[in-house]
């Protein structure tokens, strides 16, 4: 059963990078098997999917994030990572790691509450 | 504005059957599977039903989906006080190139 964690800071300052981490346990992120993402929620809103990679390095990102968005694989720590830049207000929101395809997201962490504020 | 639409708000009184929908178009629904997603109060959401009407193990028989033309929907039978949460529907958009999501419809149990 796998299992997801993010970690990264709580508050970031506008114009700046949102940098978080999420860590894999019960598989191996190099797997073949696997594709890893990130989706994230602003605070009282929906859902919004941010992107996959593929442990080759494959990417599909949203369109209208693509821009800002890197998302990258950690093989020798069995983690992956997302980072945004020029973060404004409208990315505070808990952002969640994910294991799936594009629309079906099998497995989800927690959640980390990401806060955009001066 | 989501590009799939869903109620905003459901309910219905235990042991019921209630049925959310999940409006979308030609390049979305019509041309990709449909999933749906539970997410209790405070919780990660949780994938409740994939390829349009697929339960993951451990989903009960009470959710099952549907899906025809540009609309999907999900079905909870046997309604009851812990199925209270947010539901979301998600596919693949070929227009945009992105998955999209319904905005979520509120279930209460009364």
């Amino acid at each position: 059963q796998l299992q997801l964690q993010e970690s990264g800071p709580g508050l970031v300052k506008p114009s700046e990078t949102l940098s978080l981490t999420c860590s894999v346990s019960g598989g191996s992120i190099s797997s073949s098997s696997y594709y890893w993402g990130w989706i994230r929620q602003p605070p009282g809103k929906g859902l919004e999917w941010i992107g996959n990679i593929y442990y080759s390095g494959s990417t599909y990102y949203n369109p209208s994030l693509k821009s800002r968005v890197t998302i990258s694989v950690d093989t020798s720590k069995n983690q992956f990572s997302l980072k945004l830049s020029s973060v404004t207000a409208a990315d505070t929101a808990v952002y969640y790691c994910t294991e799936g395809l594009a629309a079906r997201q099998d497995y989800w962490g927690q959640g980390t509450l990401v806060t955009v504020s001066s | 504005q989501s590009v799939l639409t869903q109620p905003p708000s459901a309910s219905g009184t235990p042991g019921q059957r209630v049925t959310i929908s999940c409006s979308g178009s030609s390049s979305n629904i019509a041309s990709n599977t449909v999933n749906w997603y539970q997410q209790l109060p405070g919780t990660a959401p949780k994938l409740l039903i994939y390829r349009n009407n697929q339960r993951p193990s451990g989903v009960p028989d009470q959710f099952s989906g549907s899906k025809s033309g540009t609309s999907a929907s999900l079905a909870i039978s046997g309604l009851q006080s812990e199925d209270e949460a947010d539901y979301y529907c998600a596919t693949w958009d070929d227009s945009l190139n992105g998955v999209v999501f319904g905005g979520g419809t509120k279930l209460t149990v009364l």
